[in-house]
């Protein structure tokens, strides 16, 4: 089955705690995304991969890093979350070009106290 | 990014017709879609129109592009309880690759 996974699906976590939310799928897509959703506005790109190695910024990068490091996986780490981190985040995946349908994971619900 | 806007809340009596409407600002969008958001899961798509069209039906769905005014709206008919959900606007500009730009999403409510 096609699929876009992501793990944890809950994550409570403190201030300053490095995490990563994992990010995989089965399609062989060559673009990847990390969005966040939140209350009133929609979803804001956090970063995207045009493929393996090639990532750059979305609309709200500050506090997040990517890697690409395989074609499969994209995942998303918060080196020191904060509090204003709390949010409920979507990976996405594509193929490149054309009109491509954009698969959406389950989402992460990510709680910083 | 772009700008993407929608009314944030809608609500509707079932075996009506909705009308969920959306505003952009980037006159170069190649595709327009519509992504419908259940609860505690993720985004599936709905539909989409490419920028030359006016019009697309698809069963229950019609979407109508007015690219003059940047508006895209999507009409469902004979909503039903399972129609209740949150469905996102996105624009795809012709530069940026793959990236889509999102509106803050209309909560649509069908009351039975």
């Amino acid at each position: 089955e096609a699929q876009v996974t992501q793990n944890p699906r809950y994550l409570i976590t403190v201030t300053g705690k490095k995490l990563t939310v994992t990010c995989s799928q089965n399609m062989n897509h060559e673009y990847m995304s990390w969005y966040r959703q939140d209350p009133g506005l929609g979803l804001r790109q956090i970063y995207y991969s045009m493929n393996v190695e090639a990532t750059d910024k979305g609309d709200v990068p500050e506090g997040y890093k990517v890697s690409r490091k395989e074609k499969r996986n994209f995942p998303l780490i918060l080196e020191s979350p904060s509090p204003n981190q709390t949010s409920l985040y979507f990976c996405a995946s594509s193929q490149k070009g054309g009109n491509t349908e954009a698969f959406f994971g389950q989402g992460t619900r990510l709680t910083v106290v | 990014g772009e700008d993407v806007e929608q009314s944030l809340f809608l609500s509707v009596r079932e075996g009506d017709s909705s009308v969920i409407n959306c505003t952009y600002t980037d006159s170069s969008s190649t595709y327009l879609y519509w992504y419908k958001q259940e609860p505690g899961a993720g985004l599936q798509l709905l539909t989409y129109i490419f920028s030359n069209m006016d019009m697309k039906q698809d069963q229950r769905l019609t979407v109508l592009l007015n690219k003059k005014d940047k508006h895209l709206s999507l009409r469902i008919a004979d909503t039903q309880t399972g129609d209740s959900a949150i469905y996102f606007c996105a624009e795809r500009p012709q530069t940026g690759a793959n990236n889509l730009f999102f509106g803050t999403g209309t909560r649509l409510t069908v009351i039975p």
